[in-house]
């Protein structure tokens, strides 16, 4: 693919469910992060993943939510027992990891919403 | 601990007026700062990065080290800037953890 994928684009779901929301990274790019989109909250950070594994985490909310990456590529963001304050758009940018300078590359990002 | 801080959340201003969006960092090391601009309906992308010394789309930024700023400015601005800008910090160390500012939103006006 030609860039950041994210699936899927809108997710309403009921207080309580849980969620998966998932980023296809641009093949290659070994650093993977995750952030939330809210209004009057900007870009908050989430967590990043370098290849598979997860050196920051200090983003997620709570223990409701969880990451992981496989094959240093896919990476899936669970949120469990949602809540209405989860509502939000979450969005997933990939880089190469090379160098401190290079480009982050954003997906179109998963608006969900808890009724 | 690295901290972006973006002080206004909107700014506001006429079309040919000047524009300077406010960045201002926090980080004990040796930092590499961007700007991220998201436009209506589109996904977030960079607009500039200080390590380039660029100007695109008219807009420049210097890099402060002793005031930790990296204002974005732009001498005339135009009705398609009119956008979501994010201010961004990236740790030159480890070349990992993106922080970015909670963003400040332009709007230009006739």
């Amino acid at each position: 693919g030609a860039g950041v994928s994210q699936s899927p684009s809108n997710k309403v779901t009921e207080k309580g469910k849980d969620v998966e929301l998932r980023c296809d990274p641009i093949s290659g790019h070994t650093a993977l992060y995750w952030y939330r989109q809210s209004l009057g909250q900007g870009l908050e950070f989430l967590i990043y993943f370098q290849g598979n594994s997860a050196p920051d985490k200090s983003g997620l909310p709570s223990d409701r939510f969880s990451a992981e990456r496989t094959g240093g590529s896919v990476s899936t963001l669970t949120i469990q027992r949602t809540q209405q304050e989860d509502s939000a758009v979450y969005l997933c940018a990939s880089r190469t990891g090379a160098g401190a300078d290079t480009e982050a590359f954003f997906g179109q990002g998963t608006r969900l919403t808890v009724v | 601990a690295q901290r972006v801080t973006q002080p206004e959340k909107l700014l506001s201003v006429f079309k040919g007026a000047p524009v300077e969006l406010k960045c201002n960092y926090s980080y004990s090391g040796s930092p590499e700062l961007f700007w991220y601009v998201q436009y209506s309906r589109q996904r977030l992308q960079l607009l500039l990065r200080h390590i380039s010394r660029e100007s695109i789309k008219g807009f420049t930024a210097d890099l402060n080290k002793g005031e930790t700023s990296f204002h974005l400015k732009k001498p005339f601005a135009q009705e398609e800037d009119s956008a979501m800008y994010y201010c961004a910090l990236i740790n030159t160390g480890t070349a990992s953890k993106l922080t970015f500012g909670t963003g400040t939103r332009l709007q230009v006006t006739l």
